[in-house]
């Protein structure tokens, strides 16, 4: 069964303070892993996919890494605007097409 | 261009009603998908169908529940005789998904969120 943990559960930082959350997984065969950042009463909206070990994306403030077991999701000098529910989702492989999410991390940048 | 849009953003049913939820993927998204999130948790995969085929609902989590898309376009959830338990945000996504071409990122809309009374 495809598992997917995030930590921390929430993070308050100050604005310009950088951090990382973590996105644990085990799928078999992974398609990719999928970033998504949601606001309050809104759907997820995508930020990014990570397909194989060692590919990094870059977005604004975020960048996104992965490893066989892991991807982290690095937020350098944040401001108050990315305060958000961060979701982490893998696809595994073969005819499955749907993802299986982590709980999120909620983080919270303080002005 | 137009995201995914879901009708209503709201719902409130007594227990024992049967409620029906929208779903307008983006223009051209072959693969259409509904997922049920409850607070403060991610959202759980429910249905997925390509074009107008329903190919996976294995996450329906009872015959209560019943999804549709004729057309391969605008897609239907259903849920007959509503229980408290299915207090929820339903959320609808979309993806482009052709073989050879990539785009598995799903694009989700803004969610139903159905409360049972």
């Amino acid at each position: 069964e495809d598992q997917v943990t995030q930590s921390p559960e929430a993070l308050r930082l100050q604005e310009g303070e950088s951090s990382s959350l973590n996105c644990s997984y085990t799928v078999s065969g992974l398609r990719g892993l999928f970033w998504y950042r949601q606001d309050p009463g809104k759907g997820p909206e995508f930020l990014f996919t990570l397909y194989s070990a060692g590919e990094e994306k870059e977005k604004e403030r975020l960048k996104a890494t992965l490893t066989k077991k892991e991807s982290f999701l690095h937020i350098t000098a944040p401001k108050p605007e990315d305060s958000a529910t961060y979701l982490c989702a893998v696809q595994a492989g073969g005819s499955a097409r749907q993802l299986t999410f982590g709980s999120g991390t909620q983080l919270t940048v303080l002005p | 261009g137009a995201g995914v849009s879901q009708s209503p953003r709201y719902k409130v049913a007594k227990r024992g009603q049967d409620v029906a939820l929208r779903c307008d993927p983006i223009s051209g998204h072959v693969s259409l998908f509904w997922y049920q999130q409850a607070l403060g948790q991610g959202p759980e995969f429910l249905t997925y169908f390509q074009n107008e085929a329903q190919l996976d609902k294995s996450g329906l989590p009872s015959d209560r529940f019943f999804a549709e898309r004729p057309e391969g376009s605008v897609s239907t959830l259903k849920i007959q005789r509503t229980q408290q338990e299915d207090s929820a945000v339903y959320l609808c996504a979309s993806s482009l998904a052709k073989p050879g071409v990539g785009g598995y990122e799903q694009y989700f809309g803004p969610g139903t969120r159905l409360t049972v009374t």
